[in-house]
């Protein structure tokens, strides 16, 4: 049982933007860090955002973060086929003492 | 470039145990923690816990307690992770992953990732 939610799927035609919410509390998103990764079929996750709102490079800036109070956002603009998969946000939580996942979105390009 | 790379897929009986190896390829560890994650078939992620290999820190999630064990060799730049009294429900994708900053209870995110190794548990 996940404590961040997200929208289990968001959809758009190329090109357009999509925004995956990611929801906590005061524990998780609210006082941490949060980062973002795409799932791929059959590969590994890989790091979108970090530190909220930072991209690692090569990560290009069609993908942006943000984050309010105990809640966190990812934007994808100009959406490109290539960007149907899986979505996780994810940080610490320190009432439980682990990081923790949210539970996902999958993006699907119309 | 540090990649991190996996040992391979494992079938194992309920009851049992596994090891599963992340060896750092290209690099070393230096003082990265190391991060390991799972997802079981149609579900999502799970940190199962988190190793600092230079310095032997650790700190697993608590439903693994008791159950998990994570190591590192320096000398190798290689983490494992052993799972005992495996179950069925922990059939899932072993991930290793370099936490970004800070240690083991850092929030930064995990910016290098293994393959992944499936860990099939099946009488």
């Amino acid at each position: 049982q996940s404590v961040l939610t997200q929208p289990p799927s968001v959809s758009a035609a190329p090109g357009q933007k999509v925004t995956i919410s990611c929801s906590g509390s005061s524990s998780n998103v609210g006082n941490n860090y949060v980062s973002w990764y795409q799932l791929l079929p059959g590969t590994a996750p890989k790091l979108l955002i970090y530190d909220n709102n930072n991209r690692p490079s090569g990560i290009p800036d069609r993908f942006s973060g943000s984050k309010s109070v105990t809640s966190a956002t990812l934007d994808i603009t100009g959406l490109q086929t290539g960007d149907e998969a899986d979505y996780y946000c994810g940080t610490w939580d320190s009432g439980l003492r682990a990081a923790v996942f949210g539970t996902g979105t999958k993006v699907t390009v119309l | 470039q540090v990649h991190l790379v996996q040992s391979g897929g494992e079938v194992k009986k309920p009851g049992s145990s596994v090891k599963v190896s992340c060896q750092a390829s290209g690099g070393t560890f230096s003082n990265y923690a190391i991060t390991w994650v799972r997802q079981a078939p149609g579900q999502g992620l799970e940190w199962v816990g988190g190793i600092i290999p230079m310095m032997g820190v650790r700190n697993y999630a608590q439903k693994f307690q008791g159950r998990l064990t994570m190591t590192a060799d320096k000398r190798a730049n290689t983490a494992y992770m052993e799972l005992s009294r495996l179950k069925s429900e922990d059939t899932a994708i072993y991930y290793c992953a370099r936490t970004l900053r800070g240690g083991v209870t850092s929030s930064s995110g995990f910016d290098i990732w293994g393959q992944g190794t499936m860990v099939n548990v099946s009488s």
